[in-house]
């Protein structure tokens, strides 16, 4: 059972233009909700988070949308660059519980000029 | 401030080795996990530490194991490695329950 569905799997945006990446969650426990920036042989790193008392957050080019009714959030790219080309993972967890990230399979984005 | 680090950077093994995998979290975390990631997927939770205990578990065979030691450090390790082994083993660490981060991993290769 997947419990983070990831879409789209590939993405191609034009140097300047927006990147937009979705993900769906089952789990209504959820309460925390991060995205990773992973390059080529490398670690994921921490970009920015979320949690569901707040319906948007921002964090230089990159915003989060939050949409608790609908279970869903997306990360938004603005005037991506080149070097923002990597997968991009989505994930959630239940910090009162513990529990670990759950993440969904990844987008591979790149960016051409 | 050091981050997540994580040894060996790679590693190579035949089927039915054992090896041993080791995570220094960021100084003044408490809680380690593990999680192994498959090429073109996203990683999967094996194990959770935290005050030098087990706290989670995730789905994987009892070949799988790991320890925190006192200075909050984590080995995780593999027994009778299997070629579907082959992945980038992550360590994460984290001051409290939410964000964690990552190390560059380890990259074992299972011939």
């Amino acid at each position: 059972q997947q419990q983070v569905k990831q879409s789209p799997q590939s993405l191609i945006v034009q140097k300047g233009g927006i990147s937009i990446i979705n993900c769906a969650y089952e789990n209504t426990a959820f309460d925390y909700f991060p995205w990773y920036q992973q390059f080529p042989g490398k670690g994921p790193a921490l970009l920015i988070a979320i949690r569901p008392d707040v319906s948007e957050k921002k964090e230089g080019r990159f915003t989060i949308s939050f949409n608790k009714s609908a279970k869903q959030f997306s990360l938004h790219i603005m005037d991506s660059q080149p070097g923002d080309s990597a997968t991009y993972f989505c994930a959630a967890s239940m910090t009162s519980g513990n529990t670990p990230l759950v993440f969904g399979k990844g987008t591979r984005l790149s960016v051409i000029a | 401030d050091a981050g997540v680090t994580q040894s060996p950077t790679h590693l190579i093994k035949t089927r039915g080795q054992q090896v041993t995998l080791r995570c220094s979290p960021i100084s003044g975390h408490k809680s380690v996990s593990w999680y192994q990631q498959v090429l073109g997927q996203g990683p999967q939770f094996i194990f959770q530490y935290y005050e030098k205990e087990e706290r989670g578990r995730g789905n994987f065979p009892d070949r799988f194991s790991a320890r925190q030691f006192p200075n909050y450090s984590s080995e995780l390790n593999v027994n009778a490695l299997l070629l579907g082994d082959s992945a980038l083993y992550l360590c994460a660490s984290s001051f409290n329950w939410g964000a964690q981060y990552f190390g560059p991993g380890t990259r074992l290769t299972v011939l």
